[in-house]
C-alpha cells in the first residue's frame, strides 16, 4: 500500500460547482498536511495547510483532515475557470532534528472547471 | 525578489552525456530540495540539502549529485543520462524557525529534460 493515495481524475466540473478533492494516507505519524496547486508548466505553490485534524477555511477553500480515518479534503465552492490546475496534497510528520523533515506528496489530481 | 530560478528551462541529452541542472534562490532559506516529477506520479525528492555543506539523500537519489557551497546555489549534477532520468525537475526551498523547518516549499518553474 502505497503511502499517499490520491485520485488523478482528471475531473471535469462546470463553473460554479462545489469540487472535492481526496486523499487517503497510511503512515499515522503524518502530523502536517497541505495542498499545494501547480499550473501547467508551473512549480507547485502551496494552497492550503493545516496541522493535525480538523477544518481550515481560506475564502473559497476548506481543507478537512480526519486523522482517525487517515482521510484529507479539499474542497472548493464557487469554482472558477482559474481553478483549472493539478492539485497535490502533501504530508509530513513531527520534525525531530535536522534531516528528518521531508514531504510525502500524492500523485495530484487535474481539474479543469468548464465556462 | 526573483524567489528559486532554475536553468535551464528545457535540455535534451544523449544517453550517457553529463550536465548540472542550476538552482538559485534569493530569500536566505536554510532548507533545499530537489525533486522529479513524472507523468501522472507525485513529487518524488532527489538530494535535500539542510545548509551550506550539508546534503543527503532522498527517496530517489540514484544517478545523481549535488553540492551545496553557498546558502543559495544547490546545482543538482546528472553524471551518466539514462532514459530513466527524463521528467521534469523542481528546486524548492524552505526556512527555518526555532521548532524547525516550516512546510511551506517554495518552488522553482523546472526544468524539462528529455534524454534519447
Amino acid at each position: 500500500q502505497k503511502e499517499v493515495e490520491q485520485d488523478p481524475g482528471p475531473l471535469s466540473v462546470p463553473e460554479g460547482a462545489i469540487v472535492s478533492l481526496n486523499c487517503t494516507y497510511s503512515n499515522s505519524a503524518f502530523q502536517y498536511f497541505m495542498w499545494y496547486r501547480q499550473y501547467s508548466r508551473k512549480g507547485p505553490e502551496l494552497l492550503m495547510y493545516t496541522y493535525s485534524s480538523g477544518n481550515k477555511e481560506d475564502g473559497r477553500f476548506t481543507a478537512q483532515v480526519d486523522k482517525s480515518s487517515k482521510y484529507i479534503s479539499l474542497f472548493i465552492r464557487d469554482s472558477q475557470p482559474s481553478d483549472s490546475a493539478t492539485y497535490l496534497c502533501a504530508m509530513s510528520g513531527e520534525y525531530s532534528g535536522a534531516g528528518s523533515y521531508q514531504l510525502t506528496f500524492g500523485k495530484g489530481t487535474k481539474l479543469s472547471v468548464i465556462p | 525578489n526573483a524567489g528559486v530560478t532554475q536553468t535551464p528551462k528545457f535540455r535534451i541529452l544523449k544517453i550517457g552525456q553529463s550536465m548540472t541542472l542550476q538552482c538559485t534562490q534569493d530569500m536566505n532559506h536554510n532548507y533545499m530540495y530537489w525533486y522529479r516529477q513524472d507523468p501522472g506520479m507525485g513529487l518524488k525528492l532527489i538530494y535535500y540539502s539542510v545548509g551550506a555543506g550539508i546534503t543527503d539523500k532522498g527517496e530517489v537519489p540514484n544517478g545523481y549529485n549535488v553540492s551545496r557551497s553557498t546558502t543559495e546555489d544547490f546545482p543538482l549534477r546528472l553524471e551518466l543520462a539514462a532514459p530513466s532520468q527524463t521528467s521534469v525537475y523542481f528546486c524548492a526551498s524552505s526556512y527555518t524557525k526555532a521548532t524547525g523547518p516550516v512546510h511551506e516549499q517554495y518552488f522553482g518553474p523546472g526544468t524539462r529534460l528529455t534524454v534519447t
